[in-house]
C-alpha cells in the first residue's frame, strides 16, 4: 500500500523557468511533510517542509504547497538551475510518529 | 559539526555472509532511523532506536535483520546470512528529538552487494 505517490518518474525542465513537483497521500494521519533533494550516491538532503496547519511555505527558490482537501502537495523550484538536478523525494509523517514514509521520487533535469 | 556518518558506503558479500552497517549520528542526536532503498525505489523505513532502545521496528523484515544502539558508539544494522534481496542502498538518519516536525538528516548510505 502506497501511502506517498509521486506519480512522475521523471521531469525535464529549461534553465529558469519554474519546476513543479507533485505528490499525492492517502493517509489522513500525516501532518509534517518534507521535500528532500537526492543525488546519485549521496544521501537524501532535507529542502523544505510543511506542516498541516498551512498551506504554503517558502524558503527562496523553493516554496511547497499543501492542499489537505486534495490530499496533494507541490514544489515549486523557480528560477530552476542545472544544479537542482536531482531526484526529489516527497515524505511525510504523523505525529504519533516520527517514521517518514518516502514517495518514489522524481528525477529532475534541468537543461541549460 | 559533522554530519551523520555512515561506515562502510559500499560493502560487498557473499550470500550467506553476515553484513554490519554502522552510523554514527549527528553530535547532539539521539534519535536514528534506518531506511532501505532497493533500486529504482523510494526509502522505505526499517526501525528507529534511541539509545540502548529499539522504539519501532515495524519496518524490519522478521528474520535475519537486527538493529542496535549502544550506549557507546555507532549505531548497528545486522543482516545475517545475507541472500541477493539485500542488495541496497542503506540509509541512516538522525534527528535531536522524536517529534514529527523535527527534521531527519541523512548520512550517505552504505551500498550493500551480494554476490
Amino acid at each position: 500500500d502506497q501511502q506517498v505517490k509521486q506519480n512522475s518518474p521523471s521531469l525535464s525542465v529549461q534553465e529558469g523557468r519554474i519546476s513543479i513537483l507533485n505528490c499525492d497521500y492517502t493517509n489522513s494521519m500525516f501532518d509534517y511533510f518534507l521535500w528532500y533533494k537526492k543525488y546519485p550516491a549521496e544521501g537524501p538532503t532535507f529542502l523544505i517542509s510543511i506542516s498541516s496547519i498551512k498551506d504554503k511555505n517558502e524558503d527562496g527558490r523553493f516554496t511547497v504547497f499543501l492542499n489537505k482537501s486534495a490530499k496533494h502537495l507541490s514544489l515549486h523550484i523557480v528560477p530552476s538551475q542545472p544544479g537542482d538536478s536531482a531526484v526529489y523525494f516527497c515524505a511525510a509523517s504523523e505525529t504519533s510518529g516520527s517514521r517518514l514514509t518516502f514517495g518514489e521520487g522524481t528525477q529532475l533535469t534541468v537543461n541549460p | 559539526n559533522a554530519g551523520v556518518m555512515q561506515n562502510p558506503r559500499h560493502l560487498v558479500r557473499r550470500r550467506g555472509q553476515e553484513a554490519r552497517l554502522r552510523c554514527s549520528p549527528m553530535k547532539g542526536h539521539s534519535h536514528v532511523y534506518w531506511y532501505r532503498q532497493l533500486p529504482e525505489e523510494g526509502l522505505k523505513f526499517m526501525v528507529y532506536l534511541q539509545k540502548e532502545n529499539i522504539i519501532d521496528e515495524s519496518g524490519m523484515p522478521k528474520e535475519r535483520f537486527s538493529a542496535e544502539f549502544p550506549k557507546e558508539g555507532p549505531s548497528i544494522l545486522r543482516i545475517q546470512q545475507v541472500v541477493r534481496g539485500d542488495s541496497a542502498a542503506y540509509f541512516c538518519a538522525s534527528s535531536p528529538s522524536p517529534m514529527s516536525t523535527d527534521t531527519q538528516y541523512f548520512g550517505p548510505g552504505t551500498r550493500l552487494t551480494v554476490l
